[in-house]
């Protein structure tokens, strides 16, 4: 049973580019979240994807954009990118049996040059 | 607004000896209560989680956590600590109110020494 998958593992930009991360959930699960998680820090919430939409959103710029897809995957997209937004990006799926908790991602390491 | 605290951002613990991570946490409605473990350069591992019940929860590896309402705590414990639970502790926490999202604590590094 794969869990949760990632990619890029690792990525490196230069400041005004845009990235796309990619994730796919663990088998049986339906909903997508996404956290970044700055060196030192925990967790931050940007949003979370449910059937195709986005269900709720954190405190993050429109920069931050996100997709589902018909198969529950999801994209990160992040536009105009500023060195503050060197971190870790964590994707955690969550749905069907497992209830309440999110499984979490290897994550992808974004660097902003 | 949901919050979470992890007063310490450094435990030490010999082996063998018990080990307790603290986390406190302030919700609207009832807590469902979190702990994850991060190794370096890695995602998070779910370790345990309190929504409802006996307020003691038992998780991986040996670890349990116990949900004190009236102090609004969910400290992480396990009786024998091994070198191998080094690693940074995450508290997290999501209320019943009809949010999706998760708040985490900032962690605690644990180190458990030989």
């Amino acid at each position: 049973d794969a869990g949760v998958t990632q990619s890029p593992t690792h990525l490196i930009k230069t400041r005004g580019q845009q990235v796309t991360l990619r994730c796919s959930p663990k088998s049986g699960h339906d909903t997508v979240s996404w956290y970044q998680q700055a060196l030192g820090q925990g967790p931050q919430f940007i949003f979370q994807y449910y059937e195709e939409e986005e269900r709720q959103r954190g405190n993050f710029p429109d920069r931050f954009s996100g997709h589902q897809f018909p198969n529950y995957s999801s994209e990160l997209n992040v536009n105009a990118l500023l060195l503050g937004d060197s971190a870790l990006y964590l994707c955690a799926s969550s749905g069907g049996y497992s209830g309440n908790t999110i499984y979490f991602g290897e994550g992808s390491w974004l660097t902003v040059v | 607004a949901q919050s979470v605290a992890q007063p310490e951002d450094q435990v030490n613990v010999a082996e063998g000896n018990p080990l307790t991570v603290k986390c406190t946490y302030s919700v609207s409605g009832n807590p469902y209560l979190f702990w994850y473990v991060q190794y370096p350069n890695r995602g998070l591992q779910f370790l345990l989680k309190y929504i409802t019940g006996d307020n003691l929860v038992k998780g991986s590896y040996g670890f349990e956590a116990e949900f004190n309402k009236s102090q609004t705590s969910f400290h992480l414990k396990k009786p024998s600590a091994l070198v191998s639970d080094s690693a940074l502790y995450f508290c997290a926490v999501r209320d019943n109110t009809g949010t999706y999202k998760y708040i985490f604590g900032t962690g605690t590094r644990l180190k458990v020494l030989a």
